[in-house]
């Protein structure tokens, strides 16, 4: 089936330095992809939506200067939080959809847990 | 904007029992319905995914249905156990780029 990877599944920063996650589809081509953020005992809140070869859409209230986003190949993308600072410590998680297969449905990374100290 | 309510918030149920959860969203136009499933400190694993153009679908002692007319979708879990105990998120596809939105999640504790 369907498997996406997401590294680091958690990291620690100090306040002021940038942190990069990775999300890979391995046995899959995901045209677009998805990354969440869940606070403590909340739901999952869209990010932003990344689409290989151009640039992200971004969900009203995300800096799209804090959260980079890049889909530089149809099996990365990554997230890179910039001058981190504690109120992005989070759950990170991503997710992709392809197409050709039998399932159309998401597939999720097993998420980041991003500390920032 | 769809948005995507899970009814009950929580749930606690003695071992064994049967036991229902409840997904409503706003906008009936959508693409799938997926149902998930969230240990503590975890990613989310899927349990079942219904395209719009289908009524249910089973899996093993889970079986979802999805009345898009209405915009509800139920999660019926049979002979529930002590490690069905997760939190379970409903996850609608529209829009746009298929986005997702989810549900607020059902927090389910089985009783041993």
């Amino acid at each position: 089936g369907a498997v996406v990877s997401q590294h680091p599944s958690r990291v620690i920063c100090k306040s002021g330095t940038s942190v990069k996650i990775e999300c890979r589809s391995l046995d899959f081509q995901a045209t677009t992809m998805f990354w969440y953020r869940q606070f403590p005992k909340q739901s999952l809140m869209l990010m932003a939506t990344s689409n290989e070869g151009s640039k992200a859409t971004y969900e009203q209230g995300v800096e799209k200067d804090k959260f980079l986003i890049n889909h530089a190949s149809l099996t990365l993308s990554t997230l890179t939080v910039t001058s981190a600072h504690p109120e992005d410590s989070s759950f990170y998680i991503c997710s992709a959809r392809g197409w050709g297969g039998a399932n159309y449905g998401y597939t999720f990374g097993s998420g980041t847990r991003l500390t920032v100290v | 904007k769809q948005e995507v309510t899970q009814i009950p918030a929580a749930l606690s149920v003695p071992e064994g029992e049967n036991l229902v959860l409840n997904c409503s969203f706003t906008d009936s136009a959508i693409y799938n319905l997926q149902w998930f499933r969230q240990d503590p400190g975890k990613g989310l694993t899927s349990l079942l995914l219904i395209q719009s153009s289908q009524r249910e679908q089973t899996s093993g002692r889970l079986n979802a249905s999805l009345d898009k007319s209405s915009g509800r979708s139920t999660l019926y879990i049979a002979a529930s156990q002590p490690g069905d105990s997760a939190t379970y998120l409903c996850a609608v596809g529209s829009g746009g780029y298929q986005k997702v939105t989810f549900g607020t999640g059902t927090k389910l504790q089985v009783i041993p």
